[in-house]
């Protein structure tokens, strides 16, 4: 059963537009919340995380949100560029403890020119 | 620095072989995950474990799986025998801390598998 869900395999954005990935968990423990990147050929890396705490967290250009009523957060991407495109992978773990992400199936962002 | 180092990259072998993974994870890192990447089911943690001891296995999909950790620099992921279905990317990563909690955990660049 897969407790983190991205429903969507794949988004085409063009360039200079916004990106919007979307996320949603059913587990109502996991109280921390991440995003990895992954180019071909690569091993997933850090992006942006968030605490449950937290509604919103920005860094430059990636913007992720929380909505813990709806078990759904979203990475938001303004401007998107050529180089985001990637898989984007959601990941959310339980705070605390030195624990196991848990990991969706990654949404392909190709970012057109 | 070096990251976390992964062998082989690539890798086709025949179903019913044995199959070995490895992995050196970075120095200093007392956390080592194993992760294995399919279309279907995205990154599936297969085992975890914390200063060479092996904490969680709850993910390995069946005693034809086995992971050691024989010392802080080295993991290998073993699967005897090999089915075609078990065609997928293996993940190594690792982290100081463990993966909750919002801690990074780094990743190799993954080892592929195809059973034929």
């Amino acid at each position: 059963d897969q407790q983190v869900k991205q429903n969507s395999p794949s988004l085409s954005v063009q360039e200079g537009r916004i990106s919007i990935l979307n996320c949603d968990y059913t587990n109502s423990m996991f109280d921390y919340f991440l995003w990895y990147k992954k180019y071909p050929a690569e091993g997933p890396t850090f992006l942006i995380s968030i605490s449950s705490i937290k509604d919103k967290n920005e860094d430059g250009r990636f913007t992720v949100f929380l909505n813990k009523s709806a078990k759904h957060l979203s990475l938001h991407i303004v401007p998107s560029q050529p180089g985001d495109s990637a898989v984007y992978f959601c990941a959310a773990s339980f705070t605390g403890t030195a624990s196991k992400l848990t990991f969706g199936t990654g949404t392909r962002l190709q970012v057109t020119l | 620095d070096a990251g976390v180092i992964q062998s082989p990259r690539h890798e086709v072998t025949e179903m019913g072989q044995e199959v070995t993974l490895r992995c050196k994870p970075i120095s200093g890192h007392d956390y080592l995950f194993w992760y294995r990447q399919t279309m279907m089911r995205g990154l599936e943690l297969l085992i975890y474990f914390n200063n060479n001891v092996p904490i969680d296995d709850s993910g390995m999909p069946e005693d034809r799986f086995s992971a050691k950790m024989p010392n802080a620099s080295f993991s290998t992921l073993k699967i005897q025998p090999s089915e075609p279905r078990d065609s997928a990317v293996y993940f190594c990563a690792s982290s100081s801390t463990g993966g909750g909690g919002g801690n990074t955990i780094y990743f190799g660049e993954g080892s592929w598998l195809t059973v034929v």
